[in-house]
């Protein structure tokens, strides 16, 4: 079965460091997802996309976050500076998007630990 | 804010017993899924229970929906030690999650 590649698996960086995660969706997906998980909470949203347009980033600090998926299919989220508040997990998802009934396939994440 | 709204925030079974979660939403739905995560993987797709649905079978697994209260119960029957997880529960408008329910089923 398609998987959702994320990369990469662990990363530790300095606070004040630039740091970038990327997600490659299951192939003919046309939504994609970023969440951000911290440790024994759930996943918050922080930005969808259909196809290379974003749909939702109302809960992305866009301060220092950023994410892009310029053809539509791999997607990069990018944060600068990296803060000790942003250890996390984050996860990607991707969903056909073509209806309302399609589940989310989600990656394995990507861990942040900030020092 | 948090639109799937999971209860209560951890259960603890014997091997063999029955679970019991619930779920709260806010908004309409067309559909309400549910997620199931093992501690440091991504979620996976359980069950989808559509808004015109009252009650869905899925293995072991039994969703409920209550469209007029807003809710949405998962059953696990027989659990296992394997059903130790988090589980999530999620409407399609806006597939955001809540904390989730973390289930421990003693062996």
């Amino acid at each position: 079965e398609a998987e959702v590649a994320q990369s990469p698996r662990y990363k530790i960086t300095e606070k004040s460091q630039a740091v970038a995660f990327w997600c490659d969706p299951i192939s003919g997906h046309a939504t994609l997802y970023w969440y951000r998980q911290i440790l024994g909470q759930g996943p918050e949203l922080l930005v969808q996309f259909q196809d290379e347009s974003v749909v939702d980033d109302s809960q992305l600090p866009k301060d220092r976050f950023s994410a892009e998926r310029l053809k539509g299919v791999d997607s990069t989220l990018k944060i600068q500076p990296a803060e000790l508040g942003d250890s996390a997990m984050y996860l990607c998802a991707s969903s056909l998007g073509r209806s309302d009934n399609s589940p989310l396939h989600f990656g394995n994440g990507t861990r942040l630990t900030v020092t | 804010s948090q639109q799937g709204e999971e209860d209560p925030q951890a259960l603890s079974i014997q091997e063999g017993e029955n679970a019991t979660m619930n779920c709260s939403y806010k908004t309409s739905i067309n559909n309400l899924q549910w997620y199931r995560q093992n501690s440091g993987r991504g979620l996976v797709h359980l069950i989808l229970i559509r808004s015109n649905e009252r009650e869905k079978h899925s293995g072991r697994l039994r969703v409920t929906l209550d469209t007029s209260k807003k809710s949405s119960s998962l059953l696990i029957t027989a659990s296992r030690a394997a059903d130790t997880a988090s589980y999530f529960c999620a409407n399609n408008n806006d597939m955001r999650f809540g904390a989730g329910t973390r289930l421990t089923v003693k062996p």
